[in-house]
């Protein structure tokens, strides 16, 4: 296993909800990037958390929201859920921001109802 | 038009069958190329590396042509479990960019 862990694995919202995920990224590893992953599509970029500051964001609202912790832990938040956010959110550690390669977690399903 | 765009599939063939994946990624500022392999509801997994000069593991072969901005992989002697979807990725930045997948099953 790449050692990068993810939680909740699932979870079932509501429109209009709130939404924390939570990310461990792989030892000695300091950048994480987010992934939202809808049924029968690849992965699009959210943003990425090089110590602890935001180092890019695709094309997502202001309503996805991040954090990365001084252990390069990262949170994604997501405000005011909508039904298209029903997708499988993945974070990916890397050892650098410069580092071509990324180690999946296995990823959140998030239903929202 | 898609940043990275594949033929979605499905490919079906039977065991021992050689099968081709393409790929056509848009920026030619993209930096790095990758195929990744994601197993039904698991994470995306890093298969192999792509270079101009074309590289190889194994059964598996990737091409990169810079200036058709075009990526291939082949697949020779298939096995049952190489049954997967298979992401051709660039990469932008820190940023890696997903095509939608390519599924392939591989049949007895």
């Amino acid at each position: 296993e790449t050692g990068v862990t993810q939680s909740p694995t699932h979870l079932i919202k509501t429109r209009g909800q709130q939404v924390t995920l939570r990310c461990s990224s792989q030892s000695g590893h300091n950048t994480v990037s987010w992934y939202q992953q809808a049924l029968g599509q690849g992965p699009q970029f959210i943003f990425q958390y090089y110590r602890e500051e935001e180092n890019g964001r695709g094309n997502f609202p202001p309503r996805f929201s991040g954090l990365q912790f001084p252990n390069y832990s990262s949170e994604l938040n997501v405000n005011a859920l909508e039904l298209d956010d029903s997708a499988l959110y993945l974070c990916a550690s890397s050892r650098d921001r410069g580092y071509n390669e990324q180690f999946f977690g296995p990823g959140t399903r998030l239903t929202v109802l | 038009r898609k940043e990275v765009e594949q033929d979605p599939g499905p490919f079906n063939v039977p065991e021992g069958a050689t099968v081709a994946f393409n790929c056509t990624y848009s920026n030619s500022a993209s930096q790095s190329f990758f195929w990744y392999r994601q197993d039904c509801r698991k994470e995306p997994k890093l298969l192999m590396s792509v270079y101009s000069s074309g590289n190889e593991d194994g059964r598996f072969t990737a091409q990169l042509n810079r200036a058709s901005q075009y990526i291939s992989l082949l697949i020779r002697d298939s096995k049952l479990s190489d049954s997967a979807t298979y992401l051709c990725v660039v990469k932008q930045g820190g940023k890696l960019i997903f095509g939608q997948g390519t599924e392939l099953s591989v049949k007895p």
